[in-house]
């Protein structure tokens, strides 16, 4: 099994660019989530979906930060223009119903110069 | 909605014991457990539901009082892998997937 896979695993763009960090999670899975880790704020929910479908966006910051998932094997976390402060490492995890363990994809660092 | 920790950091010599606190403000459903290690992703240690249910690994243990809103992870006889940072997640409805997780507790186990 390949877990899930994130890319790219670190990423340095300047104030104002677009990114886009992508997932795919765990073949199988139905939920699948996105997370914000800075030391200051520590791990924090933006969105999650179940079956496809944007459950719960309330952690999405501000509406630079938009997320899709076209299908069950692909998921896009987009931020325009990005900023400074949006530097963290995002974490992607997917996990199987409710009540399960949620696996985490190795992350990608973003610095926003 | 983010869980307490405590304490925010501990160092063990390896055999010694320690446990790690997570208390919410609202009512739990569920608290979830895991281990980061420096420059990892987390990774899952256990799941503890209202009502008794537990999901995770043989050589942790954990507690959760629905009461006091609280959950303990107990770590024995630790050894140097058991070092990173441990952070709980809590679920506040029952079929929610969404959780929110408390600020971590940094494990450092010496020899």
């Amino acid at each position: 099994d390949a877990g899930v896979i994130q890319s790219p695993r670190h990423e340095v763009t300047e104030m104002g660019q677009e990114v886009t960090l992508r997932c795919k999670p765990i073949s199988g899975h139905n939920s699948l989530f996105w997370y914000r880790q800075t030391m200051m704020r520590g791990l924090e929910l933006l969105i999650y979906f179940n079956n496809n479908v944007p459950i719960d966006d309330s952690g999405m910051p501000e509406d630079r930060f938009s997320a899709k998932m076209p299908n069950a094997s692909f998921s896009t976390l987009k931020i325009q223009p990005s900023e400074p402060r949006d530097s963290a490492v995002y974490f992607c995890a997917s996990s199987l119903g409710v009540y399960n363990e949620q696996f985490f994809g190795p992350g990608t660092r973003l610095t926003v110069l | 909605q983010q869980p307490v920790q405590s304490p925010q950091a501990v160092i063990l010599r390896e055999g010694e014991d320690a446990v790690i606190n997570c208390s919410s403000s609202k009512a739990l459903y569920s608290v979830h457990w895991y281990r980061q290690k420096h420059g990892e992703a987390p990774v899952f240690l256990m799941i503890l539901l209202k009502g008794g249910e537990q999901k995770g690994h043989e050589k942790i243990s954990a507690s959760f009082n629905e009461k006091k809103q609280q959950s303990s992870l107990y770590l024995t006889a630790s050894q140097l892998s058991y070092s990173g940072t441990y952070f709980c997640g809590t679920a506040y409805q029952t079929g929610a997937n969404n959780l929110f997780f408390g600020t971590g507790t940094r494990l450092t186990v010496i020899p």
